[in-house]
């Protein structure tokens, strides 16, 4: 089952630039997107979602942008700082008679000074 | 600012043994999951319960697993035989709403099974 997929296991960028940490999915009939950061030793954190009826949402320095069409999501951080490394997992809802999340299987995203 | 709790942190256990993991969801919430990681592997759905009942489960989440709420406030989950396959992290998550995707995770309880 690889209705989600991160094909980026990790990510490196400088502090100060941007990061974009990418998504894709299979099913279109998802309602909701979803970004989760993930500290080690610590549970998944909720950062950002996205309805798919919308094509971008903005959050302070986190941006998500859904491209349906290319079932493509993206996440950008920017500026990145050193406190954003961590693990960004992407999530996919689907609304209709379940409330389970799907998740990928993550990126690891360091942030060098 | 309100939190899941889980307990414990960590538990090592014999193959074929009964674990229980407990979690304090966030006390205003209705909907509760868990949720697990195998090492190396994507975070997977196992359950939600609402209501005072399973409103869903995986294909995981088979005869050996069960939930329970016992007081209002705990919420369990109980693996009967643990099997070496067990052994990963186990995420509970609370949400006041259904529908959203924006659950409220507990720092995990790690299973080893040996």
């Amino acid at each position: 089952d690889q209705q989600v997929k991160q094909n980026s296991p990790s990510l490196s960028v400088q502090e100060g630039r941007i990061s974009i940490l990418n998504c894709d999915y299979t099913n279109s009939m998802f309602d909701y997107f979803l970004w989760y950061k993930k500290y080690p030793a610590e549970g998944p954190t909720f950062l950002i979602s996205i309805s798919s009826i919308k094509d971008k949402n903005e959050d302070g320095r986190f941006t998500v942008f859904l491209n349906k069409s290319a079932k493509h999501l993206s996440l950008h951080i920017v500026p990145s700082q050193p406190g954003d490394s961590a693990v960004y997992f992407c999530a996919a809802l689907l609304t209709y008679n379940t409330d389970k999340l799907i998740f990928g299987t993550g990126t690891r995203l360091q942030v060098f000074p | 600012e309100p939190e899941v709790t889980q307990t414990p942190s960590h538990q090592v256990t014999q193959m074929g043994q009964e674990v229980i993991l407990r979690c304090v969801p966030i006390s205003n919430h209705l909907y509760f999951y868990w949720y697990r990681q195998i090492l190396g592997q994507k975070v997977e759905f196992l359950v939600s319960f609402y209501n005072n009942e399973i409103s869903e489960k995986s294909e995981i989440f088979d005869d050996q697993f069960s939930v329970e709420r016992p007081d209002g406030s705990n919420f369990t989950l109980k693996i009967r035989s643990t099997k070496l396959e067990d052994s990963a992290m186990y995420f509970c998550a609370s949400s006041a709403g259904t529908n959203t995707g924006e659950l409220f995770f507990g720092e995990g309880s790690r299973l080893t099974v040996l």
